[in-house]
């Protein structure tokens, strides 16, 4: 398995409060992505990376930023959280925005 | 991308061969069909992709119809561990891509 790690594994937090999402990877991949996953929806793109410093929006990034200051580790922060943003959050890594992708073991958000 | 169409649920009995269809008929001529796995609470795991020729890896054979309208994933020996989600993708190995469109899935329940 890809070496992902994902931190933390489960967080519950309030409505307003500033949250931050770990995703660190081992495998010197370029590619870093942020997805949601809901009931009744297929995984959705946040944000991802496709190097250090350089990020880009995918189809639901509003509330969330990220920052990638090395290869190994990409942040997701929502800055104020809503319960809208409860959700399991997985981070994926590829070598080639071309090729497959390998996930990390997801976060269970929940804001209340 | 291609939109891809499976069916929400399958049954299987284990040690017999589970085939999951997949429909895509809007496919492009460079866009390949991915197949990932999602096994509940986990991260989804790469299983297999292909452009027009059937492939095989450790895991799973995948068999594209010569219009390339849709597809077929096996698994030749289903266990219980295979249960899971299966996610089929279209996605194109052309330019930048970034994004894979991931819709519901077909639910596979292998049965003892």
């Amino acid at each position: 398995d890809a070496g992902i790690t994902q931190s933390p594994r489960h967080k519950v937090t309030e409505t307003g409060t500033p949250v931050t999402l770990r995703c660190h990877q081992t495998e010197n991949h370029r590619y870093m992505y942020w997805y949601r996953q809901d009931p009744g929806h297929g995984l959705r793109l946040i944000h991802y990376s496709y190097g250090v410093k350089d990020t880009d929006k995918g189809e639901v990034s509003d509330g969330y930023s990220v920052s990638r200051s090395k290869t190994e580790d990409f942040l997701l922060t929502l800055e104020s959280a809503t319960s809208s943003q409860t959700s399991v959050y997985f981070c994926a890594i590829s070598n080639n925005p071309s090729y497959e992708q390998y996930f990390g073991p997801g976060t269970r958000l929940t804001v209340t | 991308d291609a939109k891809t169409t499976q069916p929400p649920s399958m049954d299987c009995a284990e040690g017999r061969a589970a085939n999951l269809p997949c429909n895509h008929s809007t496919i492009s001529g460079n866009e390949y069909v991915y197949w990932y796995r999602q096994i509940h609470s986990q991260g989804p795991q790469y299983i297999i992709h292909g452009l027009k020729n059937n492939e095989t890896n450790e895991m799973a054979s995948l068999i594209i119809t010569e219009d390339r309208k849709s597809s077929t994933l096996i698994l030749p020996h289903a266990t219980l561990r295979d249960t899971a989600v299966y996610y089929c993708i279209g996605r194109s190995n052309a330019g930048n891509n970034r994004k894979l469109i991931w819709g519901l899935g077909t639910s596979l329940a292998v049965n003892p």
